[in-house]
C-alpha cells in the first residue's frame, strides 16, 4: 500500500537558515510519481515539483532543492537561506496510479504535512 | 487566466441539507478533481474527471456526486450533508490525464455541517 510519512510536524527556523523537510514514502510499484506542494497561510495549494521514479537527479530551483534517493525511499526538500515568505505547510505526495487501460483507481496519497515557520 | 475558481468560499449547512460546490477552470484542462482536507491530515481524493461526460470515484466518494457537462466546470454535490463532511474542499485541474501529473488547485471552500 502507498504511504507517505512526513515525520516533522512543525519546524521553526530563523530567517536565512537552511532547512530540510523530510519525506519518506512506501510503494510496491516500480513506476511512481512524487510531488511537493506548498500551502501558505492564505490556504491555497501551490505545486512545487513533480518527480518520476526513473529520474533520480537532484533538482534545484532558486533557493529550493530536492534530493530523491530511491535507496532510502526519500524525497527531501531543502530551502536555502529561508525567508519569512517561506512560512507555510508543505506536503509531500505520492502516486503510483497505473496507466490508463490497466485498471485500478486514481490515488494520490499525501503526507500529513510539515508546518514551517520562518521567524525574522 | 483566472486559473481554478471555487464558490462559495465559506458555507454552513445543517445536517441533511444538500448543496453544490462550484468549480471552474479556464486553462482548458481535461483532468479535474475534488479533494477534501481535514485537520492534521493531507488531502484525500473524492472524485475526478478525465473529460466532459467522464467521471470516476476517488478514495472517499461516499456522500458526494459529481458531473462534468463541460470542460470548464466540475461541480461537487453533497446529497445529504453530515457533520463528518465538515472539511475544506479543494478543486484542482491538471494538464495531464492522470493524477500522476501536477495539480493546480482552487482557493478552497470551507464547509461546516452542524
Amino acid at each position: 500500500a502507498q504511504k507517505v510519512t512526513q515525520a516533522q510536524t512543525e519546524i521553526s527556523v530563523v530567517e536565512k537558515e537552511d532547512v530540510t523537510l523530510d519525506c519518506v514514502y512506501e510503494t510496491r510499484d516500480t513506476t511512481y510519481y512524487l510531488f511537493w506542494y506548498k500551502q501558505p497561510p492564505s490556504g491555497e495549494l501551490v505545486f512545487l515539483i513533480r518527480r518520476n521514479s526513473f529520474d533520480e537527479q537532484n533538482e534545484i530551483s532558486g533557493r529550493y532543492s530536492w534530493n530523491f534517493q530511491k535507496s532510502t525511499s526519500s524525497f527531501n526538500f531543502t530551502i536555502t537561506a529561508s525567508q519569512v515568505v517561506d512560512s507555510a505547510v508543505y506536503f509531500c505526495a505520492l502516486s503510483d496510479s497505473p496507466w490508463a487501460g490497466q485498471g485500478g483507481s486514481e490515488k494520490l496519497v499525501f503526507g500529513k504535512g510539515t508546518k514551517l515557520t520562518v521567524n525574522p | 487566466n483566472a486559473g481554478v475558481t471555487q464558490t462559495p468560499k465559506f458555507q454552513v449547512l445543517k445536517t441533511g441539507q444538500s448543496m453544490t460546490l462550484q468549480c471552474a477552470q479556464d486553462m482548458n484542462h481535461e483532468y479535474m478533481s475534488w479533494y477534501r482536507q481535514d485537520p492534521g491530515m493531507g488531502l484525500r481524493l473524492i472524485h475526478y474527471s478525465v473529460g466532459a461526460g467522464i467521471t470516476d470515484q476517488g478514495e472517499v466518494p461516499n456522500g458526494y456526486n459529481v458531473s462534468r457537462s463541460t470542460t470548464e466546470d466540475f461541480p461537487l454535490r453533497l446529497l445529504s450533508a453530515a457533520p463528518s463532511q465538515t472539511s475544506v474542499y479543494f478543486c484542482a485541474s491538471s494538464p495531464g490525464l492522470r493524477v500522476t501529473y501536477e495539480q493546480y488547485f482552487g482557493p478552497g471552500t470551507r464547509l461546516t455541517v452542524t
